[in-house]
């Protein structure tokens, strides 16, 4: 157990809709990840948030969000899905830019 | 773009073979390279953190070099066993500190 929780671990949903992932970083981290890994892809970095504020941004399309909240947990919007956002998403966290991240279970969202 | 490759893409060694494996990165702006082990239906977990060139680390019968002025680090594992089947993932992280580059990983296969 890496300390870092994702919810839901599960979501189905119908192209055109709304789904929001949220993330809880391990205690004391500041930097939350998120990353999408789609069919027969590696892992592709979204955007990272430090403390609040976003730090680094990945290919994250424009219909998709992110945001960190005071208490440090994360939440990604993902909106107007498409099938091709059908994907694994994790979330990671550590205590700063270069120590070892360590990753959640993941979201598998899966739009039909 | 910047290109982090491993090679090979897959691997298939039988239980007690000793393996090898390569992550290649640019050698410009390099801060640091992280290196994960990811279990089919789990998360990536943390293997080794690398930041100097010349360094090695040592995890058990997993080991790992690093050469940043030629761009490339090497994974080794010694006696190969069935557990190790996994997929190893490296990781760049560019200088600014801020966003990490995976790779598309390795796939270990190790056979009884």
């Amino acid at each position: 157990d890496s300390g870092v929780t994702q919810t839901p671990k599960h979501l189905i949903t119908a192209t055109g809709q709304r789904v929001t992932l949220r993330c809880s970083p391990r205690s004391g981290d500041l930097s939350v990840y998120w990353y999408q890994q789609s069919l027969d892809q590696g892992l592709q970095f979204l955007i990272q948030y430090y403390n609040g504020e976003e730090r680094a941004k990945g290919n994250i399309l424009e219909r998709f969000s992110a945001q960190q909240f005071p208490d440090l947990h994360s939440e990604l919007n993902l909106s107007s899905l498409e099938l091709g956002d059908s994907a694994l998403y994790f979330c990671a966290s550590n205590g700063g830019s270069t120590d070892t991240q360590y990753f959640g279970p993941g979201t598998r969202l899966t739009v039909l | 773009i910047l290109n982090v490759e491993q090679s090979p893409q897959s691997l298939h060694v039988q239980e007690g073979d000793s393996t090898n494996f390569t992550c290649s990165f640019p050698s410009s702006n390099f801060y640091a390279l992280h290196w994960y082990r990811w279990e089919t239906a789990k998360s990536p977990e943390a293997l080794f953190v690398m930041t100097l060139n010349g360094d090695e680390k040592k995890k058990g019968r997993i080991s790992a070099t690093l050469n940043t002025k030629e761009g490339y680090s090497y994974l080794y594992i010694k006696g190969s066993q069935p557990e190790d089947s996994a997929t190893y993932l490296c990781a760049f992280i560019i200088a600014s500190g801020n966003q990490f580059y995976f790779g598309t990983g390795t796939s270990l296969t190790v056979i009884p």
